[in-house]
């Protein structure tokens, strides 16, 4: 199995602008997760999905992020409009019948 | 909400030694307790779970330990070499949850030739 892939690697982006993240977590994994990562706030969980559905979402900033996953095999984060303080590293991770989770190698994130 | 500490301050360690990282968390007692690996430029990598009825885990080098009294959990890497090197971060289920788990800040560990 490939793992959690995540793609852009790296986004450089001008404030304002809309930003899209896509992960593809481990065919199989019924539960998908993304992560902010920063210095400041280390590790936070924004938004989850079970089979598709979002559970829990109370981990987004604000309006301008949103979370979808139309199908078993693809989720996608937007940020619009982007904004500076939106810059970090977000990952994506996946769990299957236990609670391991398999992260992705992250997106870093730009907004300038 | 529940809350973890992990020692921010890096540890550094003479290879061969034994690295011991701590992890205390407060309010609810979780059900589980993980620790992850994390390498720079990477994500974080699963390395143990242990539940709340067991008292200590181990995996080849690495051994866990779990005290649900001093809420604490003490996560020991014997005969540490430079290659263990990176963050460490333990993850604990928000309460009323299973899946969804708050991540400490980590601690990073340096083993040093």
């Amino acid at each position: 199995d490939a793992g959690v892939i995540q793609s852009p690697r790296h986004e450089v982006t001008e404030m304002g602008q809309e930003v899209t993240l896509r992960c593809k977590p481990i065919s199989g994994h019924n539960s998908l997760f993304w992560y902010r990562q920063t210095m400041m706030r280390g590790l936070e969980l924004l938004i989850y999905f079970n089979n598709n559905v979002p559970i829990d979402d109370s981990g987004m900033p604000e309006d301008r992020f949103s979370a979808k996953m139309p199908n078993a095999s693809f989720s996608t984060l937007k940020i619009q409009p982007s904004e500076p303080r939106d810059s970090a590293v977000y990952f994506c991770a996946s769990i299957g019948e236990t609670y391991e989770q398999y992260f992705g190698p992250g997106t870093r994130l730009t907004v300038t | 909400s529940q809350k973890i500490e992990q020692n921010s301050e890096a540890l550094n360690i003479q290879e061969g030694k034994t690295a011991t990282l701590t992890c205390n968390y407060t309010n609810y007692s979780p059900a589980y307790l993980q620790w992850y690996r994390q390498d720079p430029g990477r994500g974080p990598v699963f390395l143990l779970l242990i539940r709340e009825n067991e008292k200590e885990k181990r995996k080849e080098r690495l051994k866990v330990t779990f005290d649900t009294t001093l809420k604490q959990s003490l996560f020991h890497i014997t005969a540490s070499q430079p290659a263990d090197s990176a963050t460490y971060l333990c993850a604990l289920p928000v309460s009323g949850g299973y899946q969804k788990v708050t991540f400490g800040t980590g601690t990073k560990l340096q083993v040093i030739p």
